[in-house]
């Protein structure tokens, strides 16, 4: 069974300084997809990055990075130099990829605050 | 923008009323989702759909029934509303090959079962 723990309820960075949430997760299917979403207090999801199993090399989307460390099971998000928009509930979540599985797992979520 | 809207965005009904949920995207992707979302627990797959006429239950499947009678529209029905299923209920298609596809979420719909 997939399972995602975000062991970081809340935590709070200053403007302009590096961030890491983290993740971690359980499976025993070899081929599954990570992903990170954003929901500011808007409530809206927003995708944010994606990282496969097989992937070689850890995936970027602009200020936004993926530590993928397969044998820790673990898939940290980076987010590099702050911004107050950064401010938002921030979710893990895991799909196995067996042919049938659409059930995408989310963690409970790292409420990250911004500090100016 | 994946081009998803829900309808109504809010919602306040009593127990034991029925209620209607609409999920309506532009683009004729295949697959659509319905979760909910609680504190404590993330988000949590209720149904989703593969095509019209096409649905499986997801995790959190009892008390909620879908249909999809058009590829653009995904209907979550509670025939019976009851207090626990107060919630905010999101929509979701998914875009992309097999093996990378992303989930993209409408906008979300509270529920209050009063």
């Amino acid at each position: 069974a997939q399972k995602i723990t975000q062991t970081q309820p809340g935590m709070f960075v200053q403007e302009k300084e590096a961030v890491t949430l983290d993740c971690t997760y359980d499976t025993s299917d070899p081929s599954y997809g990570l992903f990170w979403y954003k929901q500011p207090s808007s409530g809206e999801m927003i995708f944010l990055i994606y990282q496969g199993s097989y992937d070689q090399q850890n995936a970027t989307e602009g200020r936004y990075s993926l530590n993928f460390q397969k044998a820790r099971k673990s898939a940290n998000l980076v987010i590099s130099a702050s911004q107050l928009g950064d401010s938002a509930m921030y979710f893990c979540a895991m799909r196995e990829l067996t042919f049938g599985n659409e059930k995408l797992t989310f963690g409970t979520g790292t409420r990250l605050t911004i500090i100016p | 923008d994946a081009g998803i809207t829900q309808s109504p965005r809010h919602k306040v009904t009593e127990t034991g009323t029925p209620v209607t949920l609409r999920c309506h995207q532009t683009e004729n992707h295949r697959y659509m989702y319905w979760y909910r979302q609680d504190p404590g627990h993330g988000l949590r797959l209720i149904h989703y759909s593969y095509g019209v006429k096409d649905t499986d239950k997801g995790e959190v499947s009892d008390g909620y029934s879908v249909s999809r009678s058009k590829t653009e529209d995904f209907l979550l029905t509670l025939e019976s509303a009851t207090s626990s299923q107060t919630s905010v209920y999101f929509c979701a298609i998914s875009v992309g090959g097999e093996s990378t596809d992303t989930q993209y979420f409408g906008p979300g719909t509270r529920l209050t079962v009063l």
